[in-house]
């Protein structure tokens, strides 16, 4: 089985300052691939970042980056230079990789991220 | 390339009733996946089909139902509504799901309200 928690279900920054969403994982597939996705109130799950659990190094995509602590299993996400368009709630999800494992995603329960001007 | 689009956008219906909710996934992927969010909270699997068949169920009941059509849309079916079925619900298409980083891609979702 695999679980998400997300333990902030609201956060604010200020505009231009960057911003750390939580996330921690638990899971027993050896493989495992963890998704960031990115929900504004139009409903629509907008792909932020893609952490392999192999990858040697963190991602980052823009303005988003992953830092992926595999002992400590977590994936959370930074946000720098937040904007007003960032204000939108944010998922953490994963997906099992191994052989026999089920290809659906698992989100964790959200982050509401509101950028103050 | 066009998205994935979800119709309608918006619908209620009572309880007891059929709600059919149509996906029409994005170009070039041959893999779709429901999920239901309901307010509040992250989105759940229902089933994912592929090659018009499904392989993959989450936990729910067999009044949720799908079908996947020869060019890849999809559609999800719910019999005997109850009011906990209210939700958005959520349509992603994407290719390989073998590869790792194969990312889903998602329609807006069709909100559905039971009476």
């Amino acid at each position: 089985a695999q679980k998400i928690t997300q333990t902030q279900p609201g956060m604010f920054v200020q505009e231009k300052e960057a911003v750390t969403l939580d996330c921690t994982y638990d899971t027993s597939d050896p493989s495992y691939g963890l998704f960031w996705y990115k929900q504004p109130s139009s409903g629509e799950m907008i792909f932020l970042i893609y952490q392999g659990s192999y990858d040697q190094q963190n991602a980052t995509e823009g303005r988003y980056s992953l830092n992926f602590q595999k002992a400590r299993k977590s994936a959370n996400l930074v946000i720098s230079a937040s904007q007003l368009g960032d204000s939108a709630m944010y998922f953490c999800a994963m997906r099992g990789l191994s052989s026999g494992s089920a290809r659906q995603l698992t989100f964790g329960s959200g982050t509401q991220l509101t950028v103050l001007p | 390339e066009t998205g994935v689009t979800q119709s309608p956008t918006h619908l209620i219906k009572t309880r007891g009733q059929q709600v059919t909710l149509r996906c029409s996934s994005q170009s070039g992927h041959n893999t779709v996946s429901w999920y239901q969010q309901a307010l509040g909270q992250g989105p759940q699997f229902i089933f994912q089909y592929y090659r018009e068949e499904e392989n993959g169920r989450g936990n729910f009941p067999p009044r949720f139902s799908g079908l996947q059509f020869p060019n890849y849309s999809s559609e999800l079916n719910v019999n005997a509504l109850e009011l906990d079925d209210s939700a958005l619900y959520l349509c992603a298409s994407s290719s390989n799901l073998a590869s790792g980083a194969n990312v889903l891609t998602f329609g807006a979702g069709s909100r559905l309200t039971v009476l």
